[in-house]
């Protein structure tokens, strides 16, 4: 099984920041099989990254992936208030489909 | 458009089974595997199985395997989630999700059915 591990767990930052989550994979894990997604209290997630780095249809240029084999980073280059909440990576290259445990960005 | 709508809320006790629907639209049902995810609160998302809805073929994550077992009936459209012998611990919310026709992603969710085993 493919472990995900995301950090920081909390990361605490003002609007106009620029934020920065990792992922780091127990396994190499091929970009194509990397995502991003956001989630939001009450909310199913949403994607937001796919293929480690290729941004979903509407989501804004702020939020850019990179990284390959066993470590993946999303970064936000200036948050927005609609911005904070919880961030998983998960693979989809090997079962079991793994996430990662979550990154909560959280207003400072 | 594509919707994955979900049964709703239930209330379980320890040792009993719990059976969600996921009623699938807006595709070719047989085309998409359909995956099970679960998130206790407070606590990160979980990949609980996948089922193959056009030959009933599924996987299951080895920590639920023997309690799980997942379903369709192609007639409806709709897949099954049953989790049997439920302790606390499996108190969550449950969503079933589809692929993206592009990539590896979910980018179809249901809206979640929240479980609750409580004696």
């Amino acid at each position: 099984e493919i472990v995900l591990t995301q950090s920081p767990g909390t990361l605490s930052l003002s609007p106009g920041e620029r934020a920065t989550l990792s992922c780091r994979a127990s396994q190499s894990v091929s970009s194509s099989y990397l995502t991003w997604y956001q989630q939001k209290p009450g909310q199913a997630p949403r994607f937001l990254i796919y293929g480690a780095s290729s941004r979903a249809t509407g989501i804004p240029d702020r939020f850019s992936g990179s990284g390959s084999g066993t470590d993946f980073t999303l970064t936000i280059s200036r948050l927005e208030p609609e911005d904070f909440a919880v961030y998983y990576c998960q693979q989809y290259g090997s079962s079991p489909y793994t996430f990662g445990q979550g990154t909560k960005l959280e207003i400072k | 458009q594509v919707q994955l709508v979900q049964s709703g809320a239930e209330i379980k006790k320890p040792g009993a089974s719990v059976k969600v629907s996921c009623r699938a639209s807006g595709y070719t049902f047989t085309s998409y595997y359909v995956h099970w995810v679960r998130q206790a609160p407070g606590q990160g998302l979980e990949w609980m199985g996948i089922i193959n809805p056009s030959s009933g073929s599924t996987t299951y994550a080895q920590k639920l395997q023997g309690r799980v077992t997942m379903t369709r009936d192609m007639s409806t459209s709709t897949v099954y989630m049953e989790l049997s012998s439920l302790r606390s611990e499996d108190t969550a919310v449950y969503y079933c999700a589809r692929l993206s026709s592009l990539a590896y992603y979910f980018e179809y969710w249901g809206q979640g059915t929240l479980v609750t085993v409580s004696s």
